[in-house]
């Protein structure tokens, strides 16, 4: 296991269309996340999922954004009709449930650079 | 409403030196404090969390609820503590909320 993987590493995309962003948590995590992070920002929560359930949703994910873990495993972030603003770096991260060593914080991902142009 | 705020984009000193990051929070809760840096060309990690107290690479920060705040100090700065740092506050739910972050250079 090397960790929590992101696929693409960059994506450039012509606004209006749709992209599809991949994670990969730590196996053992049954907690993961999506956080975005822009130029001089911090990262902002977007959504998170306990096992397949997504259990909290950010106001910051419009309709146009959905996620989903199918199978508990690997997570899925998708944009639809990509907007200028929605150029960013988005950032996985996983971790351990309550009570199973959460409070030992996120493992991150490297992050997929999104450009729209 | 809960918020993190680093009012320092920008931190230089020198080699040997103390180093001080600040960050002040809000939050109605009670609340847990961790420290996330990030080096160059490298992902986010932890650094350390306000509840096990500990020192990492020589860092501690320790959590101040008169003040809301929880500096991480440093007492000698080496050339590779230059990073970019980010504080954060965990809300129920295993959420976090990151302040804007500090890039620390330290001068040789």
């Amino acid at each position: 296991d090397t960790g929590v993987s992101q696929n693409p590493r960059h994506k450039i995309t012509k606004r209006g269309q749709n992209v599809t962003f991949r994670c990969d948590p730590i196996s053992e995590h049954n907690r993961l996340y999506w956080y975005r992070q822009t130029l001089g920002q911090g990262p902002e929560f977007l959504t998170y999922f306990q096992n397949e359930a997504q259990l909290e949703k950010s106001r910051l994910l419009s309709d146009r954004f959905s996620a989903e873990r199918p199978k508990g495993s690997f997570s899925t972030l998708e944009i639809q009709r990509t907007e200028q603003g929605d150029s960013a770096m988005y950032l996985c991260a996983s971790s351990l449930g309550a009570g199973q060593g959460s409070n030992y914080g996120y493992t991150f991902g490297s992050g997929t650079r999104l450009t729209v142009v | 409403a809960q918020r993190v705020t680093q009012p320092e984009k920008l931190l230089s000193v020198f080699k040997g030196a103390p180093v001080e990051l600040k960050c002040n929070y809000s939050y109605s809760g009670s609340p847990e404090l961790f420290w996330y840096v990030q080096y160059s060309r490298q992902r986010l990690q932890l650094l350390l969390r306000h509840i096990s107290r500990e020192s990492i690479k020589g860092f501690t920060a320790d959590l101040n609820k008169g003040e809301t705040s929880f500096h991480l100090k440093k007492p000698f700065a080496q050339e590779e503590d230059s990073a970019m740092y980010y504080c954060a506050l965990r809300k129920t739910g295993n959420q976090f909320y990151f302040g804007t972050g500090t890039s620390l250079t330290v001068i040789p």
